[in-house]
């Protein structure tokens, strides 16, 4: 079966942009979780979407935010980029109801110059 | 809070060389643990899991036990490989749905051959 998908896997952005990334989970995951992932922070929880809402968040500012929508796809958007915001992106599902763990997508790359 | 710590990298080993990666927990309740890798320009991949004291995950030749007692589930392979050659994370989630992982800083293994 599909894995997760994520696009694009690469992106450059300036200053003060936005941005949207998206992720396709496997058929029949309904959560849905980002992760920031940059060598000085590690892997740090962003959100976690189960069933178009929201169940979980990280200790981000208001300006990461997302939403899943009816086939359980999600997007999460960064308004107003700053340079720190440079980070691999992941997105990983899972059904969302038992304790299996992740299946992860390979990340988008998103550097803010 | 919840926090997960792992042995420093780099770990360079000659291929055929028993690997041990080194990982401590703080949580509250019973935990489940996690080790999850990561290649090179990939996301990250479960490698082995354990939901309760006691159990041990094992994939690939990789073993980690739960001990409780010592707050530990380290990663143990007989005999690595070329191939083993990558970032391995800890991890633990105290959700009863396996969401909301707290990851370790990865360990970073390289084989030689």
């Amino acid at each position: 079966k599909a894995g997760v998908t994520q696009t694009p896997r690469y992106l450059i952005k300036t200053r003060g942009q936005q941005v949207t990334l998206s992720c396709s989970p496997i058929s029949g995951h309904r959560s849905v979780s980002w992760y920031q992932q940059t060598p000085g922070q590690g892997l740090q929880f962003l959100f976690e979407y189960f069933s178009e809402t929201q169940r979980n968040k990280g200790n981000f500012p208001g300006r990461f935010s997302g939403r899943q929508f009816s086939n359980s796809r999600s997007e999460m958007n960064v308004s107003t980029l700053e340079l720190g915001d440079s980070a691999l992106y992941l997105c990983a599902s899972s059904t969302g109801t038992e304790v299996y763990g992740y299946t992860f997508g390979s990340g988008t790359r998103l550097t803010v110059v | 809070g919840n926090s997960v710590t792992q042995m420093e990298g780099p770990v360079t080993l000659s291929e055929e060389a028993f690997l041990t990666i080194n990982c401590t927990y703080t949580a509250t309740g019973y935990p489940s643990l996690f080790w999850y890798v990561q290649y090179p320009g990939e996301g990250l991949q479960l490698l082995l899991k354990a939901t309760k004291a006691d159990d041990k995950g094992s994939n690939k030749g990789f073993e980690a036990t739960y001990r409780k007692e010592t707050t530990s589930f380290h990663l143990e392979k007989g005999s690595v490989q070329v191939s083993d050659s990558a970032v391995y994370f800890c991890a633990l989630s105290s959700d009863n749905y396996g969401q909301n992982f707290v990851f370790g800083p990865g360990t970073r293994l390289s084989v030689l051959p």
